[in-house]
């Protein structure tokens, strides 16, 4: 089955820089990538989302990029402010129908420093 | 109104007992699932399921049993509780199987004393 691996665990970075969490997956067949946020205590949502056949995809602070070659995405953060803080998850899915599920990568704690 | 509802918000209970979470889902999506996220945060699917198919995760143990009346409800039973058992279960939908974002409830906290 699909193995999807996330880095780094946990991530610190000052209010304003930039943050960049790192995915792998091992199915080339998986074609779709979402990123889920998890706020202490509350459920995770879905931030965004790419499938292979789009390179790069961005929504205003948020872009994430796919290397469907080297089987690895990335989240990108910009202009980080405090309400980012959270755990991130990475997902992977190659289900083009019925009840496949989402494997998880195991997420990383996005710490933002005032 | 709430997308996925599950309930009870948190369970606690005894070992050897038996338990279950009800989820609903008012999204009109075809496939529900249920998580577990344990202690270390790490989200893994123990069942998905359509009005085609059953998926099970090979190492869900057979204690845990989904059963779904209708394809708005799909309920966790948990037979012979276990310590190992305690963690936050999710349930989720989506609009057609894993391709499509999924739709959370807000999480049910098992506590197993």
């Amino acid at each position: 089955g699909e193995n999807v691996e996330q880095h780094p665990s946990t991530l610190s970075v000052q209010e304003g820089d930039s943050a960049v969490i790192k995915c792998t997956y091992s199915d080339s067949a998986s074609n779709y990538f979402p990123w889920y946020k998890q706020e202490l205590g509350k459920r995770p949502q879905l931030i965004i989302d790419i499938r292979s056949n789009v390179g790069e995809k961005k929504d205003q602070r948020i872009a994430v990029t796919l290397n469907k070659t080297a089987k690895h995405f990335s989240l990108h953060i910009t202009e980080t402010q405090p309400e980012d803080s959270a755990v991130y998850f990475c997902a992977a899915s190659k289900s083009g129908g019925g009840a496949d599920g989402l494997t998880f990568g195991k997420g990383t704690h996005l710490i933002i420093q005032p | 109104d709430t997308a996925v509802s599950q309930t009870p918000k948190y369970l606690v209970t005894q070992m050897g007992n038996d338990k279950s979470i009800k989820c609903e889902q008012n999204l009109g999506h075809d496939t529900m699932y249920w998580y577990k996220q344990d202690s270390k945060k790490f989200l893994k699917i123990m069942f998905s399921y359509n009005n085609k198919e059953l998926i099970i995760n090979e190492t869900v143990p057979n204690r845990f049993s989904p059963k779904s009346p209708d394809k708005a409800h799909l309920n966790l039973h948990i037979n012979s509780l276990e310590l190992g058992d305690s963690a936050v279960y999710f349930c989720a939908s989506s609009q057609e199987g894993g391709q499509t974002p999924l739709h959370f409830g807000n999480g049910t906290r098992l506590t197993v004393t």
